[in-house]
C-alpha cells in the first residue's frame, strides 16, 4: 500500500533563506507524486508534480523537487522563500485504493521577515 | 470561471441536524472525490466516484451519503450531525482515476455546535 511521510509538521525559516520540505514515499507500484500548497482558509493548490522523465520538476513559483528511487523520496526545495510563501504543504502520491491521491500530514512553513 | 466549486463556503449548524454540501466541476472530468480534513489538516479520503460508480470509504460513518445527479456534481449529505464531524470538507477532481492530479475547491468549514 502506497504512504507518505512528511518528516517535519513546521519549518520556520527567514526571508530569502533556503528551505527544504521532506517528503519520502512508499509505494509498490508506479510512482506518480506531487506537491500541493494551501494558503490560510483556502483550497489546495496544485504546486508540481513528477509523473515520468526527469527527475528534477519545477514550479512557476521558484520552487522544485526531485524524485530519488533509491532513497524513495521527493524532496521540495526554494533557494530564497519569500513571507508569502507561508503556507501548509502537502506531499501526495497517487494510488489509493479509490484512485486517489494519498497525502502526508503536512508541513507548516512559515517565513519570517 | 471556478474549476471546482463548493457550497457553502461556512456552515455552523446543531448537533443532530441534517445538511448537505455541494460540489461542481467544470472540467469535464469523470472522478469527483471528497476529502475531510481534520483540526490537525490531515487529509482523509471519504468518497470517490467515477463515471457512476462510487467507491465507499468503509470506515467513514453511514451518515454520510454522498449524490451524484451527473458526471459533474457530487453532493455530500449528512445526517445527524455530531459535534466530531466538525472538519473542513474538500471536493476535488481528476481525469481519471489514478495517476493523475486532482483539482479541490475552496472547501466548506462545517462547525457542529
Amino acid at each position: 500500500a502506497q504512504s507518505v511521510t512528511q518528516l517535519d509538521s513546521q519549518v520556520p525559516v527567514f526571508e530569502e533563506a533556503p528551505v527544504e520540505l521532506r517528503c519520502n514515499y512508499s509505494s509498490s507500484v508506479s510512482v506518480y507524486l506531487f506537491w500541493y500548497v494551501q494558503y490560510p482558509n483556502q483550497g489546495l493548490q496544485l504546486l508540481l508534480k513528477y509523473l515520468s522523465g526527469s527527475t528534477l520538476v519545477e514550479s512557476i513559483n521558484g520552487f522544485e523537487a526531485e524524485f530519488n528511487k533509491s532513497q524513495t523520496s521527493f524532496h521540495l526545495r526554494k533557494p530564497s522563500v519569500h513571507i508569502s510563501d507561508t503556507a501548509e504543504y502537502f506531499c501526495a502520491v497517487a494510488g489509493g485504493s479509490q484512485g486517489n491521491l494519498i497525502f502526508g500530514k503536512g508541513t507548516k512553513l512559515s517565513v519570517k521577515p | 470561471d471556478t474549476a471546482v466549486s463548493q457550497t457553502p463556503k461556512y456552515l455552523v449548524t446543531q448537533m443532530g441536524n441534517d445538511k448537505s454540501i455541494k460540489c461542481e466541476q467544470n472540467l469535464g472530468h469523470d472522478t469527483m472525490y471528497w476529502y475531510k480534513q481534520d483540526s490537525k489538516k490531515f487529509l482523509k479520503i471519504m468518497f470517490s466516484y467515477n463515471n457512476k460508480e462510487l467507491i465507499i470509504n468503509e470506515t467513514v460513518p453511514n451518515r454520510f451519503s454522498p449524490k451524484s445527479p451527473d458526471k459533474a456534481h457530487l453532493n455530500l449529505h449528512i445526517n445527524s450531525l455530531e459535534l466530531g464531524d466538525s472538519a473542513v470538507y474538500f471536493c476535488a477532481s481528476s481525469y481519471n482515476r489514478g495517476g493523475t492530479e486532482a483539482f479541490f475547491g475552496q472547501g466548506t468549514r462545517l462547525t457542529v455546535v
